[in-house]
């Protein structure tokens, strides 16, 4: 049972646009919700995170949006840009993995 | 200050060998926790480790699997007896004691490919 669904798998941006990444979770016990980003043949590194007591974390380019009633977070990234290609994952609780998103960035 | 180290950074067995994957955490981390990464999938969790300490295994297989992290030394994932399926990207992260998320570090992992 994917206790973290992700969506789309893969998603393509012209530069300078937003990507949007969504994640829906089941269990309302999870309290931390990190999103990663991995670029090929390296670890995920952290890239923002949020507890689900605030509704929206920013950090430069990088936006979580939280939704705790519709149990959904999203992150937005603003001026999308090609070193931004990687993949995207969003977790809960460090345990429970989205199934990645490609983002590719088109100059 | 070395991040998380991960070796061998790929391994190759036979149907049947032994597979040793090693993850020394970042100085200061007690906590090791490892998972594996399929092709085109997500990261599913499978152990989390203190200091000769198992604190979750829910996410390791029943049969062939083990982890440890001793007193010295680095953490071990063992894959005893190893089959086509066990093929796959196998990551570990190390974090301090305390708070949840602080510090949360993934090495470069160890991929695996048995033949």
């Amino acid at each position: 049972q994917q206790q973290v669904k992700q969506s789309p798998q893969s998603l393509i941006v012209q530069k300078g646009g937003i990507s949007i990444i969504n994640c829906a979770y089941e269990n309302t016990a999870f309290d931390y919700f990190p999103w990663y980003q991995q670029f090929p043949g390296k670890g995920p590194a952290l890239l923002i995170a949020i507890r689900p007591d605030v509704s929206e974390k920013k950090e430069g380019r990088f936006t979580i949006s939280f939704n705790k009633s519709a149990k959904q977070f999203s992150l937005h990234i603003m001026d999308s840009q090609p070193g931004d290609s990687a993949t995207y994952f969003c977790a809960a609780n460090q345990f429970y993995f989205g199934t990645g998103t490609s983002l590719t960035v088109i100059p | 200050n070395a991040g998380v180290m991960q070796n061998p950074r790929h391994l190759v067995r036979r149907r049947g060998q032994e597979a040793r994957l090693r993850c020394s955490p970042m100085k200061g981390h007690s906590h090791v926790y490892w998972y594996r990464q399929l092709p085109e999938e997500g990261l599913k969790f499978m152990v989390y480790l203190q200091k000769e300490n198992i604190i979750d295994e829910s996410g390791m297989p029943k049969e062939r699997f083990s982890a440890e992290f001793p007193k010295e030394g680095p953490s071990i994932l063992r894959i005893q007896q190893v089959v086509r399926g066990d093929s796959a990207a196998y990551f570990c992260a190390s974090s301090p004691a305390g708070e949840e998320g602080l510090g949360y570090t993934f090495g470069s992992g160890t991929r695996l490919t048995v033949v």
